[in-house]
Parts: C-alpha cells; sequence; structure tokens
C-alpha cells in the first residue's frame, strides 16, 4: 500500500541543538515530495517542494533534501520560534491530490 | 496579495443537520483542493477541481458530502445530515495549476467542525 511515514513522532531540542526529520515513502511515479509547517490552529505552511533525488532546498535554518526512498529536513541551531508540527506529502503518479504523513511536533526550548 | 480564505473559522451543529464551509481561493490559481484533518491524523484528500474539468471526487467519504465551485472561483463544501464523526478541520488549498511548480498547495487557515 502506497505511503508516507514520518518519523519521529515528536522531538524536543534545545536552542541551538541541530536534527533531523524524516519523511519515507513507498509511492510509484513520485512527481514531487512536499514540506510543510503547521501551527497550532492553522493551515499547513508551504515550504519547499523536491522533484528528483538528489535535489536540495534551504530556507533559513532549514535545509530539504531527498533520495529515492525518503526526505529529510534538517532543522541548523533551531529556535524556539521554529517549534510547530512539520508535515511531508507526496504527489505521485496521475494523482493531483498530497499524499500527507502524519507529522513530526517539534519543540524548541530556551 | 491576498492568499486562501476559508468561513467559518469555527462551526459548531448538532447532528444531523446540514453545514455549509466556503473556502475563497488565491486569485488567478486554477486548481481547488479540500482536505480533512481529524485529530491526530494526517491531512486526508476529499476533493479536487481544476478549471472547467470534471472534479475528482475520489476522497469523498460518503454521498452526504458533496462540494461545488462556481466561476472557477470560490468552492462550498457541504455535508448533510451531520455526523459525530465528520468533526475535523476543513482545509481548502489552492495551486496555480495541476502539475509541476505549479502543483505547489497553498492552504487556508481551515474550518474546524464540531458535530454533537
Amino acid at each position: 500500500e502506497d505511503q508516507v511515514t514520518q518519523s519521529p513522532e515528536a522531538l524536543r531540542l534545545q536552542e541551538g541543538e541541530s536534527s533531523s526529520l524524516n519523511c519515507s515513502y513507498t509511492v510509484s511515479g513520485l512527481r514531487g515530495l512536499f514540506w510543510y509547517r503547521q501551527d497550532p490552529g492553522k493551515g499547513p505552511e508551504f515550504l519547499f517542494t523536491l522533484y528528483s533525488a538528489g535535489e536540495e532546498k534551504e530556507k533559513e535554518r532549514l535545509k530539504a533534501t531527498l533520495t529515492k526512498k525518503e526526505s529529510f529536513l534538517h532543522i541548523t541551531a533551531p529556535k524556539p520560534e521554529d517549534s510547530a508540527t512539520y508535515l511531508c506529502a507526496v504527489r505521485y503518479g496521475t494523482a493531483s491530490k498530497l499524499t500527507f504523513g502524519t507529522g513530526t511536533r517539534l519543540q524548541v526550548t530556551l | 496579495g491576498a492568499g486562501v480564505s476559508q468561513s467559518p473559522s469555527n462551526k459548531v451543529t448538532e447532528k444531523g443537520k446540514d453545514v455549509e464551509l466556503r473556502c475563497d481561493p488565491i486569485s488567478g490559481h486554477t486548481a481547488l483542493y479540500w482536505y480533512r484533518q481529524s485529530l491526530g491524523q494526517g491531512l486526508e484528500f476529499l476533493i479536487y477541481f481544476q478549471g472547467n474539468s470534471a472534479p475528482d471526487k475520489s476522497g469523498l467519504p460518503s454521498d452526504r458530502f458533496s462540494a461545488e465551485r462556481t466561476g472557477g472561483s470560490v468552492s462550498t463544501l457541504t455535508i448533510q445530515r451531520t455526523q459525530q464523526e465528520d468533526s475535523a478541520v476543513y482545509l481548502c488549498a489552492s495551486s496555480r495549476g495541476p502539475r509541476g511548480s505549479y502543483n505547489e498547495q497553498f492552504f487556508g487557515p481551515g474550518t474546524r467542525l464540531t458535530v454533537l
């Protein structure tokens, strides 16, 4: 069954403590892997799209990478304002819809 | 420019009543999507509109759910005879188009539906 799995479910970091979030996928015909940030009570905020293995994108303290089986969201020297749920989604085959993982809840403390 | 807007932000209804949720996409975006986010669940696709094409309704969970998009812009999601399991946050997204970088979907703030 096609699916998207994110790990860990929750992650607690101290300010400045770098780490990575994982998104593994088992779909055929990947057309794009998307990362979103979601704050409580708000809709997901678009971060990145990756289209092919080896591709990398960066935004401030965030860097997303893609292989043929998974994507990583690296967070370098996080700050408390990076606390949020990070969602991964894929578009595959002929569909235009996104299939989402259940997210990683990140908490960054002082 | 303005982002995706949704109304109402919160809706409390009684079991068995009908509800309508509204989505106003980003101006110029031809594709519009509805998703549902239940507590502890990932976002679940409901329906997709692209231009004047027939909508992709493959994610609608039952025939109590329907949606329309008028004039290629505003969309309304209707849930008839609501059930408690319909309680969730309903999210709308839009994109410039269906493919490639045009498929980057931008989400609204959602409507939180509570069925008592």
